[in-house]
Order: C-alpha cells, then structure tokens, then sequence
C-alpha cells in the first residue's frame, strides 16, 4: 500500500482559509468513508482533529471542518490563527484492517 | 484522563530485535477499542505499524508483518511491540496510541520515543 498523496506545504494569512488535500486511490480513500486527519507540532504527538470524513472530536474548534470527494479528501483551516502553523497528516482505512498515512502538509501562517 | 507511556531501549543494534512497550494509565486496554503502533522517521511522515483489538486479535501493516509482533498484558495494561530484524531504516519515533473502530481514529497518543538502530 501507498502512501496517499499530500502537498508538502500550503499557506495563509491569518483569518483566511487553507485546504489540504488527500488524495488516494478506489481501494482506500475512495472506498471507505473512514478519513481522519491529524495536526502535529513540533516535538509532539500528532493530534486527532477530524474523523470519519468530517466529524470533529470534542474540543477541536469548528474551523476545522473535512470532506471527500471521490478518492480525495481535503481539509479545511477557516479563519487561520497563529497555533495553526503545523504539520498535517491524512489517514484512511484500505480494508482487511489496513490503515495508510498520507506524506504530510506543512502549514505556515504568513 | 487517558494516558499512554511508550518504554524500551533507545539504541537496538542492526539484525537485532527493537522491542517497546506501552503501559496505559486511567482506562483498561480490555476496554473496546483498538491499540496501536506508529512511527515516524526523522523528518518524515508517520506510518502505521499494527494494531491488537481488546479480544487480543493483532492487525499488520502488510509491508511490516513478516517482522511485526504486537502482544498485550491486561494484568499489567500494557502492549507491547517486538520488530525482529532491524535496520537503519527503522530508526524512529515509536508511538503507541489508541483509536476506535473502524477507522484509524487514532485519538490518544503518548509521547513517543526515538529508536536508533546503529552499531
């Protein structure tokens, strides 16, 4: 199994928006609709921030928001802040049990 | 509060056997979710190693599984994860987290400890 596909970086001013996004292939991504996507700084443990597509965990602010579409999946920072600046990482499940991690995005608040 | 603590040796020698263990605190591993293993090589992305269900049932990253064992000890609340066979392209931050069916929800992480493999 591949990784899935990430820009390696993306941008924005703060308040705007940035997408990320996620793309795989019909066996992954697009088979299942079990796309989670984590933040990560520096240092730390990833952290959960979207699952099941576009479901939030208690706790994660409402800016965060996900979607897919065929075999991508993108995610979405609205109203950027300062402690956004990360990396962030897709992840979908690819049957018999399989989960794949996507290569990464490097989030920078200008 | 869940909590996950990664231990082990820091330095495994090439060929040898890398061996981690995770000790859970605040909740019990035979509760129904998943336990897992990822790593992340230095500067690079994360990569999902395997998994053991509560029932003791264990799930391979295919590209990892003739090398893999995960095993788990509820009387201690700890799972563990042996990788036979070590190279320098092991070298890594080893995290242990939980995450619940059926997708890779991984929503509680330790901290992480590296792993070098050198002579």
């Amino acid at each position: 199994q591949s990784a899935l596909t990430q820009p390696p970086s993306a941008s924005g001013s703060p308040g705007q928006s940035v997408t990320i996004s996620c793309t795989g292939t019909s066996s992954d991504v697009g088979a299942y609709n079990y796309v989670s996507w984590y933040q990560q700084h520096p240092g730390k443990a990833p952290k959960l921030m979207i699952y099941e597509v576009s479901k939030r965990p208690s706790g994660v602010p409402d800016r965060f928001s996900g979607s897919k579409s065929g075999n991508s999946a993108s995610l979405t920072v609205s109203g950027l802040q300062a402690e956004d600046e990360a990396d962030y990482y897709c992840s979908s499940y690819a049957g018999s049990n399989n989960f794949v991690f996507g290569t990464g995005t490097k989030v920078t608040v200008l | 509060q869940l909590q996950l603590q990664e231990s082990g040796p820091g330095l495994v020698k090439p060929s040898e056997t890398l061996s981690l263990t995770c000790t859970v605190s605040g909740g019990s591993i035979s509760s129904s979710y998943y336990w897992g293993w990822i790593r992340q090589p230095p500067g690079k992305g994360l990569e999902w190693i395997g998994s053991i269900f509560y029932s003791g049932s264990t799930y391979y990253n295919p590209s990892l599984k003739s090398r893999v064992t995960i095993s788990g000890d509820t009387s201690k609340n700890q799972f563990s994860l042996k990788l036979s066979s070590v190279t320098a392209a092991d070298t890594a931050v080893y995290y242990c987290a939980r995450h619940f069916p059926p997708g890779p929800s991984f929503d509680y992480w330790g901290q992480g400890t590296l792993v070098t493999v050198s002579s």
